[in-house]
């Protein structure tokens, strides 16, 4: 059975960073692209980033400026979003999610997001 | 940008419901719909615009091409009462519709 559990978030100031993971279990993790995907409160979905299976490929949306950086650990299939320079506007669920592409060899995503995990939520506020 | 009307769908159970996602460039088939119930995980139905994810019920469709898009859900179930998502993922950055929500008329 897939699962993606996240964890990290809380409540952090303006100005300062913050880690998400997100735990993965149920398939070969190293094999596949990941994204984080958000959502305000009450608001609809965001993209925000997407990583190769191998991690030489990453692509961000573009409010990210720069700020957050999502990486990945195939040794212990964990996937990261490094956040810096939070701003009250990144309030958010924090999702990851899994792109089923695959192909042999290289990076071939299918961009859409299945399955989800369960979120975690970050608070910016002082 | 992907626009998606009604904001809300009120339908009675056992009705149909059409939902509409508009692009304003053209993403050929490069369309996936999602669902999310009231504090619950969005949930893939539907990738290139009418292929099925795995368990999804046959009540669920969707069909069109370029900039114009429906989802379709035929003989609504209590459980399908939820928002629904259009994604895009023919150019970058990836983006969502703003939802429509299905409710109980």
């Amino acid at each position: 059975q897939v699962q993606l559990v996240e964890s990290g978030g809380g409540v952090v100031q303006p100005g300062r960073s913050l880690r998400l993971s997100c735990a993965v279990s149920g398939f070969t993790f190293s094999t596949y692209g990941m994204h984080w995907v958000r959502q305000a409160p009450g608001k609809g979905l965001e993209w925000v980033a997407i990583i190769s299976y191998d991690g030489r490929y990453r692509y961000y949306a573009d409010f990210v400026g720069g700020r957050f950086t999502i990486s990945r650990d195939n040794s212990n299939n964990t996937l990261y979003l490094q956040m810096s320079s939070l701003r009250p506007d990144d309030t958010a669920v924090y999702y990851c999610a899994k792109d089923p592409g695959y192909c042999s060899g290289g990076f071939c995503p299918s961009n859409w997001f299945d399955p989800w995990g369960r979120g975690t939520l970050v608070t910016v506020s002082s | 940008v992907m626009t998606q009307s009604p904001a809300t769908l009120s339908v009675s159970p056992g009705e149909r419901a059409t939902l509409s996602c508009r692009a304003s460039q053209s993403v050929g088939t490069k369309i996936a719909w999602y669902q999310q119930k009231a504090g619950q995980t969005p949930r893939l139905l539907i990738h290139t615009t009418s292929t099925r994810a795995t368990g999804i019920p046959a009540r669920f469709s969707g069909s069109g091409s370029g900039t114009e898009f429906t989802l379709t859900i035929n003989t609504l179930q209590s459980e399908d009462f939820a928002v629904y998502y259009c994604q895009q993922y023919n150019n970058w950055p990836l983006t969502f519709g703003g939802g429509t929500k299905v409710e109980i008329k």
